[in-house]
């Protein structure tokens, strides 16, 4: 079965910390996504990675990083943790061209930085 | 960026259809639609993709004008387990399947 795995379900840190999402996915996709999820503002892009070491700034790079040393792992990094980057996170991933394919997402990770 | 989704919000009996409607500024290779259901990852439903190809979900269906960058997502006889919110992704052409998530639509489907 597609597994896409968000290693902390719930954080809480404070402001000014280095913050590591962690996501694993064990269908061997070359996409793999970060998005954050606020009310009202739906699924907004923050980075993208089509290959190892390959990524793409989304909508909301600011205050991100990530990290794609191997296939099957991609982490989001906040740097200094703000109060603002209080949210929900999604990690998803799917095959690439050709051909389209549905993104599989994670249960996502709720980060509160206080 | 985001395409545009509407309504924002709708509310049906049971039985009664709804339209939800994803539209973009860009020319559009595929528009991916989602549900998500409160606390829960968003659940794939449909993918329609330049040149008329659809893949999703028997009960569902959907509309893809590549001419006005505009996609329709068709719920008929309503569920109650339908209600959630819904999503459309788009991907822009030649964006290397980097898919961009409109703001929702809310659905509830009352008794």
């Amino acid at each position: 079965d597609v597994k896409v795995t968000q290693s902390s379900r719930y954080l809480v840190k404070r402001t000014g910390e280095k913050v590591f999402l962690e996501c694993v996915q064990d269908m061997d996709h070359e996409n793999m996504f970060w998005y954050r999820q606020d009310p009202g503002l739906g699924l907004r892009l923050i980075y993208f990675s089509y290959d190892v070491k390959m990524k793409e700034k989304g909508d909301i790079p600011e205050g991100y990083s990530v990290s794609r040393e191997k296939k099957e792992r991609f982490s989001l990094i906040l740097e200094s943790a703000s109060t603002n980057q209080t949210s929900m996170y999604l990690c998803a991933s799917n095959p690439p061209p050709p051909g389209r394919n549905t993104i599989y997402f994670g249960e996502g990770s709720w980060l509160t930085v206080v | 960026q985001q395409p545009v989704q509407s309504p924002q919000a709708v509310i049906l009996r049971e039985g009664e259809d709804a339209v939800i409607n994803c539209s973009s500024s860009k020319a559009l290779y595929s528009v991916h639609w989602y549900r998500q259901k409160h606390g829960e990852a968003p659940v794939f439903l449909m993918i329609l993709l330049k040149g008329g190809e659809q893949k999703g979900h028997e009960k569902i269906s959907a509309s893809f004008n590549e001419k006005k960058q505009q996609s329709s997502l068709y719920l008929t006889a309503s569920q109650l387990s339908y209600s959630g919110t819904y999503f459309c992704g788009t991907e822009v052409g030649g964006s290397n399947y980097k898919l961009t998530f409109g703001k929702g639509t809310l659905l509830t489907v009352n008794p």
